[in-house]
């Protein structure tokens, strides 16, 4: 089966400008997270979405940071504007409602400068 | 405060050697361990996940192991390969919510180095 798809793979942008991630999960997965890993750390969830319904956003920081999941299958996360310090990868990852196993994409990697 | 520490940081071996890796917990209440390999401009690929029944169990060359009274849990690799160079995090799964997967704790990871 397809695994996890991300694009951009790589992204370099300006401080104060804005950028958009892109996650397709595998397919028939209802669960979707977004995370970001700093350089040297483990990976932060960010949000997750069950179908289309937001089921966890508490460490997303909602002044710049913003993403959706409309028709319950793709997902986009959003920086506006981005600061130095959202350098990170920013990793996708699906999940079935009744497994345990999350599987992960090879992430997007952002540098703000 | 759920926390997942990993130790050590770093660590170098040589090809055909074993060596282990050590995770300490803290998460309350306790669902599931998992270990996964994140290869570097990868994201994590799962080796193992282990409930708290389970104090065993092995992936191939990978074996990981869960004390569920003391909450460590290790990872020893045998017969090391230059292809298990990678990092390696233990993740921690709390009570279940809104669905299967729970509340996930990551550690940083052990940034393990295959020399030949």
């Amino acid at each position: 089966e397809a695994g996890v798809a991300q694009s951009p793979r790589y992204k370099i942008i300006e401080k104060r400008q804005s950028v958009a991630f892109w996650c397709n999960p595998i397919s028939g997965h209802a669960t979707l997270y977004w995370y970001q890993q700093i350089l040297g750390q483990g990976p932060k969830l960010l949000i997750q979405f069950q179908n289309n319904g937001v089921v966890d956003d508490s460490q997303l920081p909602k002044d710049r940071f913003s993403a959706e999941r409309l028709k319950g299958v793709d997902s986009t996360l959003k920086i506006q504007p981005a600061k130095l310090e959202d350098s990170a990868v920013y990793l996708c990852a699906s999940s079935s409602l009744t497994g345990y196993e999350q599987y992960f994409g090879p992430g997007t990697r952002l540098t703000v400068t | 405060k759920n926390q997942v520490e990993q130790s050590p940081q770093s660590l170098i071996i040589l090809e055909g050697k074993n060596c282990t890796l050590q995770c300490n917990y803290t998460v309350s209440p306790f669902s599931n361990l998992r270990w996964y390999k994140q290869d570097t401009g990868r994201g994590p690929v799962s080796l193992t996940i282990m409930t708290f029944s389970e104090n065993t169990k092995s992936n191939g060359r990978y074996t990981a192991t869960l004390d569920a009274d003391t909450k460590q849990s290790s990872l020893h690799i045998t017969a090391s390969q230059l292809s298990d160079s990678a990092s390696y995090i233990c993740v921690v799964s709390g009570s279940n919510y809104g669905g299967s997967q729970g509340n996930l704790i990551f550690g940083k990871g052990t940034k393990l180095s295959v020399k030949p």
